[in-house]
């Protein structure tokens, strides 16, 4: 079965870097899409970025454009998030998600558990 | 693109049927047929439910339904199950590329 196992919960301080992996199981990574998405307390999911993880070729959201890199390790079906500049309000559960190719759109169609950064001083 | 505006909270009894909106524009529900619907329960991820605005994922019970009028799309939920007690929110694809989603709805069952 399908299972997106995500790395464990993080804290880190303003201004610091955090790294989120998501390991693929149970399909040929290289024909889908991986997603990133995040949920702050109480609030709906955001959509942050995706990668091609045939290809590697990246898309990323207005609001996180420069802030946030996406990136794959094929031999490992392992996707990689990195998030910079870290603010209080990036304080939230990260998701990978797992894209199928609808063109134009695609769709988050399974989710891995979540791992919760906190940014604090 | 701003979240798709939802219901905060809807409640029905068991057995009974309950819906939930989702309201866009033109740019994004109004725009394509690439609307989708999640289930989370408290503490999980979310869980598809609804693709391509009706379509159910293979397994999945036809208790849910999906349909879109204009610039709103809707979620029903028939024959009510305590189970069914979770959040749902509605995502589009947007004519920026990407998804954009909704603010998500509190499903009660009294």
């Amino acid at each position: 079965q399908v299972q997106l196992v995500q790395s464990g919960a993080e804290v880190k301080k303003p201004g610091a870097s955090v790294r989120v992996s998501c390991k693929a199981s149970g399909y040929t990574f290289t024909n889908y899409g991986i997603s990133w998405l995040r949920q702050a307390p109480g609030q709906g999911p955001e959509w942050m970025g995706w990668i091609n993880t045939y290809d590697g070729n990246t898309k990323y959201a207005q609001n996180f454009q420069g802030r946030v890199t996406v990136t794959t390790d094929t031999s490992t079906s392992t996707a990689y998030m990195d998030v910079s500049s870290l603010r209080s309000d990036d304080t939230a559960v990260y998701y990978c998600a797992r894209d199928v190719n609808l063109a134009p759109a695609t769709l988050q169609d399974y989710w891995g558990r979540g791992t919760l950064v906190t940014v604090s001083s | 693109h701003s979240a798709l505006t939802q219901p905060a909270s809807v409640s029905g009894s068991p057995g009974q049927s309950i819906t939930i909106s989702c309201s866009g524009t033109s740019s994004d529900i109004g725009a394509y047929n690439f609307v989708s619907w999640f289930q989370q329960h408290p503490g999980k991820a979310p869980q598809l439910i609804i693709f391509d605005v009706s379509n159910r994922p293979s397994g999945l019970s036809d208790r849910f339904s999906g349909s879109k009028s204009g610039n709103t799309a809707s979620l029903t939920i028939s024959g009510l199950q305590a189970d069914d007690e979770a959040d749902y929110y509605c995502s589009s694809y947007t004519t920026k590329k990407s998804p954009i989603f909704g603010t998500g709805t509190k499903v009660t069952v009294l």
